[in-house]
């Protein structure tokens, strides 16, 4: 069965710091993997994606990916974090091997970043 | 270019009614989704549509839940009768082409039953 654990509910950092967000994640067959970012009152917004080649991905905003198949990762990270980067960020995982459509998401992990 | 669009933001109905929610999706987008949130826990997959046929049901909890995409455009969740286990925010997300494209969400109906 697949799933995806974000072991950590609130990640806190000051401003102008690194950020991590960590994802682990469980597929039967290959990964697509990706993460949103959802602001208050928002829906969910893509932020970037891992779909096959350099495990490094980079997206939206600065942000950066790492896939890491022996460890089953995708943690989410930025060089330098920014107080508007406060948010609750889902990491998610499709099945390429079976059709690659049902999208499994993690609990959310709240970014508070302090000025 | 519209967004996802729900209706409604919210809903407050007694354990038993019913409710309808409803999803228009990015024009053009085959590929439309329901998903439900409860209470700070995971977002989880309900259905995954083509077109006006349901691809994956996967996820739907029973069958007082009923999920249609008539025309191929808009989608309606109905929950009848619904339950105090029902509550949560409820997205609808959208998106073209194969599996490997992200999804485009709704800002989500919450759902509170009394």
């Amino acid at each position: 069965a697949q799933s995806v654990a974000q072991p950590e509910d609130q990640v806190n950092v000051a401003e102008g710091n690194p950020l991590t967000v960590k994802c682990t994640y469980s597929v039967s067959g290959n990964p697509y993997l990706f993460w949103y970012v959802q602001y208050p009152n928002r829906g969910l917004q893509f932020l970037l994606k891992y779909i096959t080649g350099d495990n490094l991905v980079k997206g939206s905003y600065g942000f950066e990916a790492e896939f890491n198949k022996s460890q089953t990762s995708f943690h989410l990270k930025k060089p330098s974090a920014l107080v508007s980067d406060s948010a609750l960020y889902f990491c998610a995982v499709r099945d390429r091997d079976t059709g690659g459509f049902k999208t499994i998401f993690g609990a959310g992990t709240r970014l508070f970043v302090k000025a | 270019e519209a967004g996802v669009t729900q209706f409604p933001s919210h809903s407050v109905i007694e354990k038993g009614q019913t409710v309808t929610l409803r999803c228009d999706p990015i024009s053009g987008h085959d590929n439309l989704y329901w998903y439900r949130r409860v209470m700070g826990k995971e977002i989880k997959f309900l259905l995954h549509f083509v077109k006006e046929s349901k691809q994956d049901e996967s996820g739907m909890p029973n069958n007082r839940f009923l999920a249609e995409r008539t025309g191929g455009t808009y989608s309606t969740l109905k929950v009848q009768p619904a339950e105090l286990e029902d509550s949560g925010v409820y997205f609808c997300a959208s998106s073209s082409g194969t599996g490997r494209n992200e999804q485009f969400f709704g800002p989500g109906t919450r759902l509170t039953v009394l």
